[in-house]
């Protein structure tokens, strides 16, 4: 079964609004969160990685007052697309850094993704 | 140069056939992750592995670190396969992705 879920799968949105993206690890701990995002046609990019009770750490390029990263649990990381824009339209990526039960290193596993589209 | 090729590009294979995509990447790893993107976009982990070769129902992934090469492997293939397969070489959250396989399987 799946390991990281995100929520909303899709959504749409007014220019000027703020959305926010759930990315949730399902029955295990997640030190550290990854956020991509996608271009039609393009490849994956990291925009930020995120662990539990800090700071994230943005890439470069990425404007961090824009994409607001909350990891307030061990289990939950929040992506907000503060003032949105049409050009921010795209498909958002998380992903987790975990330990399954009895394993002896971590995994790192991908959500669904969430599509994003600014009218 | 790209740090991460995959080949072929696209793929067209009757249902039923083996399906062979390879990677080759430049980049320094810990981890090499094997994903499936579906039309809608939504992403798949399928293989996340550091060494030797990996099985999960119709699906292997093999990798040799010395050559910096992985394979993915889709044996009896079925038209429910047909996705987009991304090669992500890489440290931890810092993966290189390949421009992904167009896998299409035919009944």
């Amino acid at each position: 079964g799946a390991v990281v879920s995100q929520h909303p799968s899709r959504v749409i949105c007014k220019s000027g609004t703020s959305v926010k993206i759930e990315c949730r690890s399902l029955d295990f701990q997640a030190t550290t969160m990854f956020w991509y995002r996608q271009f039609p046609k393009q490849s994956l990019m990291l925009m930020a990685t995120s662990n539990e009770g800090s700071k994230a750490t943005y890439e470069q390029g990425v404007e961090k007052d824009k994409f607001l990263i909350n990891h307030a649990s061990l289990t939950l990381s929040t992506l907000t697309v503060t003032s949105a824009h049409p050009e921010d339209s795209s498909f958002y990526i998380c992903s987790a850094r975990v330990r399954l039960a009895g394993a002896s290193t971590d995994t790192q596993y991908f959500g669904p993704g969430t599509r994003l589209t600014v009218l | 140069k790209n740090e991460v090729e995959q080949s072929p590009q696209n793929l067209t294979a009757q249902e039923g056939e083996f399906i062979t995509i390879n990677c080759s990447y430049s980049v320094g790893i810990s981890a090499l992750h094997w994903l499936q993107q579906h039309p809608g976009g939504g992403i798949v982990s399928l293989f996340m592995l550091s060494s030797g070769k990996k099985k999960h129902g119709r699906l292997i992934a093999t990798i040799n670190i010395q050559e910096k090469h992985s394979s993915l492997h889709i044996t009896a293939s079925h038209p429910r396969d047909s996705a987009v397969y991304i090669c992500a070489p890489g440290w931890w959250g810092k993966l290189q992705f390949g421009a992904g396989t167009q896998v299409v399987v035919t009944p």
